[in-house]
């Protein structure tokens, strides 16, 4: 059974901290991970992209993957209250041709 | 203005009725995928399409039908079939040129009466 497992939240985190969105994986040698940024009524937008261990930096965001542990985390620095949005993992797993699997998302909550 | 178009935005549903989904794309992009969002849950495959006229069954096809006579659209069909139709559809797309990324439409909110 392929399963991306996150924590539902909300995480509620004052304006200005750091927010921190984890995420697991069942599958050892997946190689593609991805965090998307869903608003309320909307689609999910494309945030991060990370295939390599270690850190991934775009701006405010930071992508970590640690495939030994099959995990992956997202962290947001200086959250805002425009940051308040679910936030959903989605993994590409061996065998399955650019077949995402998502996680069910975790919602973020930033308050000023 | 390049992007993935999902219409119609709303969409209202009898029961026995069959509805379809459009999607359409102008980015050049290869696949193209259905996926079905309901309540506190993350996205489920439908349907998706590598090349024009080759599709493949998702996680939870059944009750659904797709087809791709053209690269940039893939229509979707809700079949009466389908005992739980109500949901949030959204169309997804990928390029070579993006390498795995996948990018979605604004998606349709469906809804039986």
């Amino acid at each position: 059974q392929k399963e991306v497992e996150q924590n539902s939240g909300p995480l509620s985190v004052p304006e200005g901290a750091i927010a921190s969105l984890n995420c697991t994986y069942s599958d050892r040698v997946s190689q593609s991970f991805f965090w998307y940024r869903q608003y309320s009524g909307k689609s999910p937008e494309l945030i991060m992209s990370i295939y390599s261990n270690g850190d991934k930096e775009d701006g405010r965001f930071t992508a970590q993957l640690n495939k030994a542990s099959q995990y992956v985390s997202l962290l947001i620095r200086d959250s805002q209250p425009s940051d308040s949005a679910t936030y959903l993992c989605a993994v590409i797993f061996s065998g399955g041709y650019n077949k995402l699997i998502f996680g069910a998302g975790t919602r973020l909550a930033v308050h000023p | 203005d390049g992007g993935i178009t999902q219409s119609p935005k709303y969409l209202f549903r009898k029961e026995g009725q069959n509805v379809t989904l459009s999607c359409e794309q102008n980015l050049n992009h290869d696949a193209m995928y259905w996926y079905r969002q309901d309540p506190g849950q993350g996205l489920r495959l439908i349907y998706y399409s590598q090349i024009v006229n080759d599709f493949q069954k998702g996680d939870i096809a059944e009750g659904y039908s797709v087809s791709r006579e053209k690269k940039e659209s893939f229509p979707l069909t809700v079949t009466s079939a389908q005992k739980n139709p109500t949901a949030f559809y959204l169309c997804a797309s990928n390029g070579a040129s993006k390498g795995n990324e996948q990018f979605f439409g604004p998606g349709t909110r469906l809804t039986v009466l």
